[in-house]
């Protein structure tokens, strides 16, 4: 069965400061790779997606994520994060023939320093 | 404009009693979905309706069912809620199955009392 790791449950960051959020998952085939993000009391909202082609994808909010294959990782990244970023960022898998059927880490919440 | 629209926001119900959360989509999409996300844990998939196939986690309890009217509403049935019920749920759509995103609800937070 597929799962997801994401080894950092807490992050701060300074704002204006580069930041970059691991995420680790573990899969026989390729997998559909997402972010999501969410504020407290929130739903989830789709930053970025990787289903094939180029590795690094690039999402709303100036996020983007690399996929390396022979890391197993799929790693978000923003250059200058902004105080409104602080909120919960989840990785999730998706599997072929699963479709949308998501198996999400267990998330990094992040925090912004002014 | 919400694409998926889940209601209420915030249910608080008895334990023991049954509760339903409701969810509509104005995406026409096939597919939809119900999650539960208790405190600082990560959404768990509980089952997911393609058209009108229903397809059950197999992990998920008994004790919560679903139905799906047509394609734009999806209901969550908690047969009899206890307090481990108690937890964020997610309702999510997406197109198809297969490379397509996943558009998510607001949530329900349900409290158990």
């Amino acid at each position: 069965a597929q799962s997801v790791t994401q080894p950092d449950i807490h992050i701060t960051v300074s704002e204006g400061a580069s930041l970059e959020l691991r995420c680790n998952y573990s899969y026989g085939a390729t997998p559909y790779l997402f972010w999501y993000v969410q504020s407290p009391g929130q739903g989830l909202q789709l930053l970025l997606k990787y289903f094939s082609g180029d590795t690094l994808v690039q999402g709303i909010k100036g996020f983007e994520a690399e996929f390396k294959r022979s890391q197993s990782s799929f790693n978000l990244r923003k250059p200058s994060v902004h105080w409104s970023d602080a909120a919960e960022y989840f990785c999730a898998v998706g599997v072929t023939g699963g479709g949308n059927k998501l198996t999400f880490g267990t998330g990094t919440q992040l925090k912004v320093e002014l | 404009d919400a694409m998926v629209i889940q209601n209420p926001r915030y249910q608080v119900t008895q334990f023991g009693k049954p509760v339903t959360l409701s969810c509509s989509q104005t995406l026409n999409h096939n597919v939809m979905y119900w999650y539960q996300q208790k405190s600082s844990q990560a959404p768990k998939l509980l089952f997911h309706y393609y058209d009108k196939d229903f397809n059950n986690e197999a992990d998920t309890p008994d004790n919560f069912q679903s139905r799906r009217p047509n394609t734009s509403f999806c209901f969550l049935d908690i047969r009899s809620p206890g307090l481990g019920d108690a937890a964020m749920y997610l309702c999510a759509t997406s197109r198809e199955r297969l490379n397509t995103e996943a558009f998510f609800g607001q949530g329900t937070r349900l409290t158990v009392v």
